[in-house]
């Protein structure tokens, strides 16, 4: 059973489009995340959400909208891609106060 | 001044050898500290979590905590070929659930 699980695996788009990356997680936990891996590893965290509620919100830019239907799914919306969001994101699931689970990431190139 | 401080390597070393991989933080509200090891192309997997100073183990793993000095460490015993990956640091307050990585070392155990 895969804990944390995000679709798709693999995204390329061209500039300008909307896209979707969806998460799931069956672990029971209250929290879940997205973070961005730049070409250079760095994780970065982007959102994050305590049952359906945004308890964390970094200087993201605004295409950038996460939507949180229930405590074990945490989407992720981009409206207007752009070249510089080309990374790899991933979606995290945890227990607050516990170290967090992530899933296989999604690896977004926009052309 | 970086919130987390890791030496992005590469390190390499012989199979059999001790591996130490450390990390400096700069905020001493940081209470929670854990280990990830991510291969190329997956998601970090969660190898470590501690909360206190000294050290956790478990198998070959051995995590070391010195608050005084805001110094974490993860030591390798008896390294595999399979332990080379990319590790990374990652560290919480104890006030969020926000979890801040480090730049990750990328270690290759030649056999």
């Amino acid at each position: 059973d895969t804990a944390v699980s995000q679709t798709p695996k693999y995204l390329v788009t061209q500039m300008g489009n909307d896209k979707s990356i969806k998460c799931e997680q069956n672990l029971g936990h209250d929290t879940m995340y997205w973070y961005k891996q730049d070409s250079k590893k760095f994780l970065k965290i982007m959102f994050s959400y305590n049952n359906k509620e945004l308890i964390i919100n970094e200087t993201v830019p605004n295409r950038f909208s996460p939507k949180s239907p229930d405590k074990a799914h945490l989407n992720l919306h981009i409206n207007s891609l752009e070249l510089g969001d080309s990374a790899v994101y991933f979606c995290a699931s945890s227990q607050f106060g516990q170290g967090a689970f992530f899933g296989q990431g999604t690896r977004l190139t926009v052309v | 001044q970086k919130e987390v401080e890791q030496d992005p390597g590469p390190l390499s070393v012989p199979e059999g050898a001790i591996v130490s991989l450390n990390c400096t933080y700069s905020n001493s509200a940081f209470q929670y500290f854990m280990w990830y090891r991510q291969y190329s192309r997956k998601g970090p997997e969660l190898l470590m979590y501690t909360y206190s100073s000294g050290n956790k183990e478990d198998g070959r793993f051995t995590a070391q905590v010195d608050k005084s000095s805001k110094y974490i460490s993860l030591f390798i015993r008896d390294s595999q070929p399979s332990d080379s990956a990319t590790y990374l640091c990652a560290i919480r307050s104890g006030a969020t659930n926000k979890l801040i990585f480090g730049t990750g070392t990328l270690l290759a155990v030649q056999p």
